[in-house]
């Protein structure tokens, strides 16, 4: 069974400029959720989409998006980049949010 | 506001001693408490799911307990393998109910 899958693995980026991250769940999941991790903050919450629809939002500024497919996958944007969002950005799949999540490997976002 | 504290931060063993990791929770109801293990560029591995205070998983030389305010991994003869940093969240059954609140991790190291 094919784990979750995050596109694309490294990004590098300049200030200002806008990134999209993709994300494609494991078959038959229907929630998908977001985090960064830095070594400081560790993981943090940012949104989680079920069925189209975003059910929660963490405590990230509007620059953070994200939208879900009626297929599932996901993709989350994030505009007018700063050198603070270089971090590890997560995705994580699970059937409808109240089973366990389970991740993919990640987008490392470098920030010039 | 859910919280998590692990510790310790991080934890050298020989190969052959066991240990316990510790995970302090605060949250306004428990949905479940969640163990994962995370190596260097991966995401997080998903290892157990507990619901209940007095519950417990095994899987192999991991064995985790819960109880109202805290959780342990158990580590029994660890393995050089097993080093890696165990990542501790938990899921709360109020408003916004489907994201995860995670500690920030005890690195474990295990020397042959």
């Amino acid at each position: 069974k094919a784990g979750v899958t995050q596109t694309p693995r490294y990004l590098i980026k300049t200030r200002g400029q806008q990134v999209t991250l993709s994300c494609s769940p494991i078959s038959g999941h229907r929630s998908v959720s977001w985090y960064q991790q830095t070594p400081g903050q560790g993981l943090q919450f940012l949104f989680e989409y079920f069925s189209e629809t975003q059910r929660n939002k963490g405590n990230f500024p509007g620059r953070f998006s994200g939208r879900q497919f009626s297929n599932s996958r996901s993709e989350m944007n994030v505009s007018t980049l700063e050198l603070g969002d270089s971090a590890l950005y997560l995705c994580a799949s699970s059937r409808d949010g109240n089973q366990p999540q389970h991740f993919g490997d990640g987008t490392r976002l470098s920030i010039l | 506001e859910d919280q998590v504290t692990q510790s310790p931060e991080a934890l050298r063993l020989q190969e052959g001693e066991s240990s316990s990791l510790n995970c302090s929770y605060t949250v306004s109801g428990l949905r479940g408490l969640f163990w994962y293990r995370q190596d260097p560029g991966k995401g997080p591995e998903f290892l157990f799911t507990l619901y209940s205070a007095g519950e417990e998983k095994e899987k192999e030389r991991l064995k985790a307990t819960l109880t109202k305010k805290e959780s342990f991994l158990h580590i029994t003869a660890p393995k050089p393998e097993d080093s890696a940093t165990y990542l501790c969240a938990v899921q709360g059954t109020g408003a916004g109910s489907y994201q995860l609140t995670f500690g920030k991790g005890t690195k474990l190291s295990v020397i042959p």
